[in-house]
């Protein structure tokens, strides 16, 4: 099955400076690329995703960039703030597991003011 | 904005009780899915659902585990004989193609 790895496990930034969060994955069937946000007690809130056909995709300060070659992908928030402090999940998933999500382990990012 | 309501929101239950944890997806989607998170820990797919079966389940979801789409509208899982193992965060998911939304969550406590 589909294993994802993910690094760092915790990144401490100073506000307004960028933070990148890099996952690998080992299955080539894998087509989707999401990115989740989890704050402390609430569920995994999507943030921004990407699909094989695409190598790079922008939201504001949340980039995400995919090498489909080298099979990894990763997660770039700039100018940080506050209440990007989380912990941030890489994932992926195809089609042919109804798209079922394997997760990296996590991020703990914390953005110091 | 649709989303996804999980209840309830914290369970405490005894050893060897059953538990149901309810979920109610986001109305036009048509793939379900329940993931548990154990504490500190990655979170880990359980079983998905589509078309009113089960499309894959992991190892983790046995035979002491259920899921149902009864009415509809709603999805649950039912663990039949809750072991101390079982306690963690479970979240329900729901998704039209790939784009999975989650829940906020129901934490189980086995006692």
């Amino acid at each position: 099955g589909e294993n994802v790895e993910q690094h760092p496990s915790t990144l401490s930034v100073q506000e307004g400076d960028s933070a990148v969060i890099k996952c690998t994955y080992s299955d080539s069937a894998s087509n989707y690329f999401p990115w989740y946000k989890q704050e402390l007690g609430k569920g995994p809130q999507l943030i921004i995703d990407i699909r094989s056909n695409v190598g790079e995709k922008k939201d504001q300060r949340i980039a995400v960039t995919l090498n489909k070659t080298a099979k990894h992908f990763s997660l770039h928030i700039t100018e940080t703030q506050p209440e990007d402090s989380a912990v941030y999940f890489c994932a992926a998933s195809t089609y042919s597991n109804d798209y079922k999500l394997s997760f990296g382990a996590g991020t703990t990012v914390t953005v110091r003011a | 904005e649709p989303e996804v309501t999980q209840t309830p929101s914290h369970q405490v239950t005894q050893m060897g009780q059953e538990v149901i944890l309810r979920c109610v997806p986001i109305s036009n989607h048509l793939y379900f899915y329940w993931y548990r998170q154990i504490l500190g820990q990655k979170v880990e797919f359980l079983v998905s659902f589509y078309n009113n079966e089960i499309s894959e389940k992991s190892e983790i979801f046995d035979d002491q585990f259920s899921v149902e789409r009864p009415d509809g509208s709603n999805f649950t899982l039912k663990i039949r004989s809750t072991k101390l193992e079982d306690s963690a965060m479970y979240f329900c998911a729901s998704a039209y193609t790939d784009t999975q939304y989650f829940g906020p969550g129901t934490r189980l406590t086995v006692l």
